[in-house]
């Protein structure tokens, strides 16, 4: 079973910051937290991962609360092309640790 | 990121029929690959994950023997669905894991391939 918590759909204006919230209360001291997306009918793609401190990259930020039982992923200035299906899944790193998917969340953005 | 490529992107078979799919890790070697399986307004689901050199490891549920998995190389891993029945059209996704720079291993998925068992 996934072991995280996200709203079904969220809404976010073309332009503006998504900020796509996971719920992640049992996560154990040796998982990271990764964050996927799907666009329809494509193989999901690499956003961003963290242990407990904050990362950005060039497509987002991850940030993490301090008990690290939740985490926000912030699409700065959200286009278009940024809708799609958002996962958020832990895992155990560097342990060929495989990806269980919950639900997700589907985000549209809307012009 | 990494690539990780599979092929066909899309196939149209008989029922009663086999069919092979690809994945490929294209610029890095992946010891570990895992095969997923989603279908119509769902999440992805584990299948199995497939190692080099060695057997498959199924999830709970997945028939083995039906979905035969090979892992033959550091960079190619087959997934054959066996006696293919309309039950089993879905899309069907591969990833690898690739070690990244700095102990950064992040894992990366192939573009899918959508099967339809007539």
């Amino acid at each position: 079973d996934a072991k995280t918590t996200q709203p079904p759909s969220m809404d976010c204006a073309e332009g503006r910051a998504a900020n796509l919230p996971c719920n992640h209360s049992t996560i154990s001291g040796n998982e990271y937290v990764y964050w996927y997306r799907q666009i329809h009918s494509q193989g999901p793609q690499y956003i961003i991962h963290g242990l407990k401190n904050n990362e950005t990259n060039e497509m987002a930020s991850l940030i993490i609360t301090e008990d690290r039982k939740s985490s926000t992923l912030i699409l700065p200035h959200a286009t278009l092309r940024d809708t799609a299906v958002y996962y958020c899944i832990v895992r155990v790193k560097n342990q060929g640790g495989k990806l269980i998917f919950g639900q997700g969340t589907e985000l549209s953005v809307k012009p | 990121g990494a690539v990780v490529s599979q092929h066909p992107s899309w196939v149209i078979c008989k029922s009663g029929t086999s069919v092979k799919i690809e994945c490929r890790s294209l610029d890095f070697q992946a010891t570990t690959m895992f095969w997923y399986r989603q279908f119509p307004k769902q999440s992805l689901m584990l299948m199995a994950t497939s190692n080099e050199g060695s057997k498959a490891t199924y999830e709970q549920g997945v028939e083995k023997d039906k979905f035969l998995i090979n892992h033959a190389s550091l960079t190619l891993s087959t997934l054959t669905v066996t006696s293919a029945h309309p039950e089993d059209s879905s899309f069907y996704i591969c990833s690898a894991n690739s070690p990244g720079q700095g102990g950064r291993e992040t894992q990366y998925f192939g573009p899918g391939t959508r099967l339809l068992v007539l």
